[in-house]
């Protein structure tokens, strides 16, 4: 199993300012790399795919780079509406995919 | 638009059975992977088990193989999964998904929750 270490576990960025938010896999997952952002009491939402390829109507301030085993989501000039839990998840091993444990984004 | 719609979940005692329904609609369902990923409270995401579009490819997870079976309905547009002898540890949102096609979870269902307690 390839085991999606996320860290760090809490970011607090004020708005206007850029999040970095990172992903490390156990091992090379290729390009095959997924971000999602899940707001309270809701289901995630793809953001990107491919590494950097971001979904259908996903905000060009969501960035997404890397390869192997380590992975950036950017998210620049933060806004309120960015405050939530953000996985990362590979799918290079199949059958099984596996996420990362979240990482959590705060608007101070 | 692409919709997805669980329902079947609710509160279980422990070794209990409980049986989750997904209908979707917005594409055509039988040409899709379909898949049931969980997420217990204040934790992360699981993938639970997959189907392929024809039913013949099926993918779980080690923590609920020979408990839980999957299957789908391409006539009903409908996506189950079949719980048995279930935990306390299986206490999650289960969300239907869109996936894993290719290889990321597009469309999700906004979940229900199954509460394993006695």
């Amino acid at each position: 199993e390839i085991v999606m270490t996320q860290f760090p576990a809490t970011l607090s960025v004020s708005p206007g300012e850029r999040a970095t938010l990172s992903c490390r896999a156990s091992q090379s997952v290729s390009s095959n790399l997924a971000w999602y952002q899940q707001k309270p009491g809701q289901a995630p939402r793809l953001l990107i795919y491919g590494t950097s390829t971001r979904a259908t109507g996903i905000p060009a301030r969501f960035s997404g780079s890397g390869s192997g085993t380590e992975f950036t989501l950017t998210i620049s000039s933060l806004q309120s509406e960015d405050s939530a839990v953000y996985y990362c998840q590979q799918y290079n091993n199949w059958p099984l995919y596996t996420f990362g444990q979240g990482t959590k984004l705060e608007i101070k | 638009q692409v919709q997805l719609m669980e329902s079947g979940g609710g509160l279980v005692k422990p070794g209990g059975s409980l049986r989750l329904s997904c209908v979707v609609s917005g594409f055509t369902f039988s040409d899709y992977y379909m898949s049931w990923i969980r997420q217990a409270p204040g934790k992360g995401l699981e993938w639970v088990s997959y189907i392929s579009g024809s039913g013949n490819t099926i993918y779980y997870a080690d923590s609920v193989k020979g408990r839980f079976t999957i299957s789908r309905d391409n006539a009903k547009n409908s996506l189950y999964l079949q719980m048995n002898s279930l935990r306390a540890e299986d206490t999650a949102v289960y969300y239907c998904a869109r996936a894993p096609g290719s290889g990321w979870v597009d469309y999700w269902g906004q979940g229900t929750l199954v509460t394993v307690s006695s």
